[in-house]
C-alpha cells in the first residue's frame, strides 16, 4: 500500500536561512512524487514533480526537491527562505506499478518563516 | 489562480438541507476530483471522474453525490449531513490521471 510521511507538524526558520520539509514515502513500486502547497484560504497548488530522471528535482517560488530512493526520501528544499514561503506544505506520492493512479497525501507540515 | 474555480466558497447548513457544491475547470483536462480536507488529517479522495465517467468513489457515504455533466463542471450534491461532514471541500482537475492536479480554492462547509 502506499503511504506518505510528514514527520514533522510544525517546522520554522528565519528568513535567509536554508529551509528543508521532510517527507518519506512507502510505495511497492517506482513511486511519482509531488509537493504541493496551500496559502490561507485557497486551494493546494503544484510546486514540483519526480518521476524519472535527475534526482533533484527544481520546481516554482526557487523551491526544489531531492529524490532519494535508497532513504525513501523526497525532502523539499530552499536556499533561502523568504517569509511569504509561510504556508501548509504536502507531500504526495503515486504508485506506479499498481496501476493506481490515485495520489496519497501526507498530513502536510505548516512553514512559518520568521522575519 | 489556477484555472479551478469553486462556489459558493463559504456554506453553512442543517443536518435536514439539500445543498449542491460547484466546480469549474477552464484548463481543458479531462479529469476531475473531489476531496475532503480536514485538520490534522491527509486529504481524503472522495470521488473521481475520468472524460465524465466516475472512475474511483472511495466509500464515500450516500449523502454525497457527485454529478459531472461535462468535463469542465462537477458537482457534490449534499443531503442530511452529519456535523462531522464540515470541512473543507476541495475540486480538482488534471490532464489525465497520471498528472499533477490543480485545485479549486475549496468550499468551507459548515454542518449544524
Amino acid at each position: 500500500a502506499q503511504s506518505v510521511a510528514q514527520p514533522e507538524d510544525q517546522v520554522n526558520v528565519a528568513e535567509g536561512n536554508p529551509l528543508t520539509v521532510k517527507c518519506t514515502y512507502s510505495v511497492s513500486g517506482n513511486p511519482y512524487l509531488f509537493w504541493y502547497v496551500q496559502y490561507p484560504n485557497r486551494g493546494l497548488q503544484f510546486l514540483l514533480k519526480y518521476i524519472t530522471g535527475d534526482n533533484l528535482v527544481k520546481g516554482s517560488y526557487g523551491f526544489e526537491a531531492e529524490f532519494n530512493k535508497s532513504q525513501t526520501s523526497f525532502h523539499l528544499k530552499k536556499p533561502s527562505a523568504l517569509v511569504s514561503d509561510s504556508a501548509l506544505y504536502f507531500c504526495a506520492v503515486r504508485d506506479i506499478r499498481t496501476g493506481a493512479n490515485n495520489l496519497f497525501f501526507g498530513t502536510g507540515t505548516r512553514l512559518t518563516v520568521i522575519p | 489562480e489556477t484555472g479551478v474555480t469553486q462556489t459558493p466558497r463559504h456554506l453553512v447548513m442543517g443536518m435536514t438541507n439539500k445543498k449542491s457544491l460547484k466546480c469549474e475547470q477552464h484548463l481543458g483536462h479531462n479529469a476531475m476530483y473531489w476531496y475532503k480536507q480536514s485538520a490534522k488529517k491527509p486529504l481524503e479522495l472522495m470521488f473521481v471522474y475520468s472524460l465524465e465517467e466516475r472512475v474511483e468513489n472511495n466509500s464515500v457515504p450516500s449523502r454525497f453525490s457527485p454529478e459531472c455533466p461535462n468535463s469542465s463542471h462537477l458537482f457534490l450534491h449534499l443531503h442530511t449531513l452529519q456535523p462531522e461532514d464540515s470541512a473543507l471541500y476541495l475540486c480538482a482537475s488534471s490532464q489525465s490521471r497520471l498528472n499533477e492536479q490543480y485545485f479549486g480554492p475549496g468550499t468551507r462547509l459548515t454542518v449544524t
